[in-house]
């Protein structure tokens, strides 16, 4: 069975900490991808990053930077310097063949000024 | 123009209606996707589509219906709406990608609410 689970209900943080979002997945795929989307306050999904099963580097995109480790089976986000405009609820979700996505129940961040 | 586009973008109904919510792309992708919202439980898949000839339910299929009439455009129902239906539905397109597995593009939600 496919699953994500992100443990972390809610998180505050005051402004420009570094806070980190953990993301710990199962699948038997050996093939599968893995994506990370914020919801802001209007309700949209913003893509921010997408990475696949055979690509274990780790990524840097200004202030956010994703750790994958298929080890542990988890891909983790981290925001360094967090600002009042990251608030908002992050979601962890896997891909896997037939394109079906399952989403974790999201992680709620606030950042405080 | 966005890429994904759905209709309406808020509504409130009554316990028993009839409702439609509608997607359209111009992506030209085959692939669509609904998914619902509740607090707490991220987003679940609802029905997808491969193709127009093509419909599969996902994990919470019970009390709704999909039809897709092109390859741009797939409608979901809700052919007597209960309260519990109350969440934010999102749609989403997608092309096949390499591996099956392609990128998907969600529509901004509709926020549905059955009183």
């Amino acid at each position: 069975a496919q699953k994500v689970t992100q443990a972390q209900t809610e998180i505050s943080v005051v402004e420009k900490e570094d806070v980190t979002l953990d993301c710990v997945y199962e699948t038997r795929d050996t093939t599968y991808y893995l994506f990370w989307y914020k919801q802001p306050p209007s309700g949209e999904l913003v893509f921010l990053i997408r990475r696949n099963s055979f690509d274990e580097q780790n990524e840097i995109s200004g202030r956010y930077s994703w750790n994958f480790q298929k080890s542990t089976s988890s891909f983790n986000f981290t925001i360094t310097a967090s600002q009042v405009v990251d608030s908002a609820v992050y979601f962890c979700a896997l891909a896997f063949y037939g394109n079906k996505l399952v989403f974790g129940a999201g992680t709620i961040l606030r950042v405080k000024s | 123009d966005a890429d994904v586009t759905q209709t309406p973008r808020n509504r409130i109904t009554k316990t028993g209606k009839r409702i439609m919510l509608e997607c359209s792309q111009t992506k030209g992708h085959d692939r669509m996707y609904w998914y619902r919202q509740d607090p707490g439980l991220g987003l679940q898949l609802i029905y997808y589509s491969f193709d127009v000839k093509d419909i599969n339910k996902g994990e919470i299929s019970d009390g709704y219906s999909v039809s897709r009439q092109a390859q741009a455009k797939f409608s979901l129902s809700l052919e007597s709406a209960i309260p519990n239906q109350t969440a934010l539905y999102f749609c989403a397109t997608s092309d096949s990608g390499t591996s099956g597995i392609g990128e998907q593009f969600f529509g901004p939600g509709t926020r549905l609410t059955v009183l």
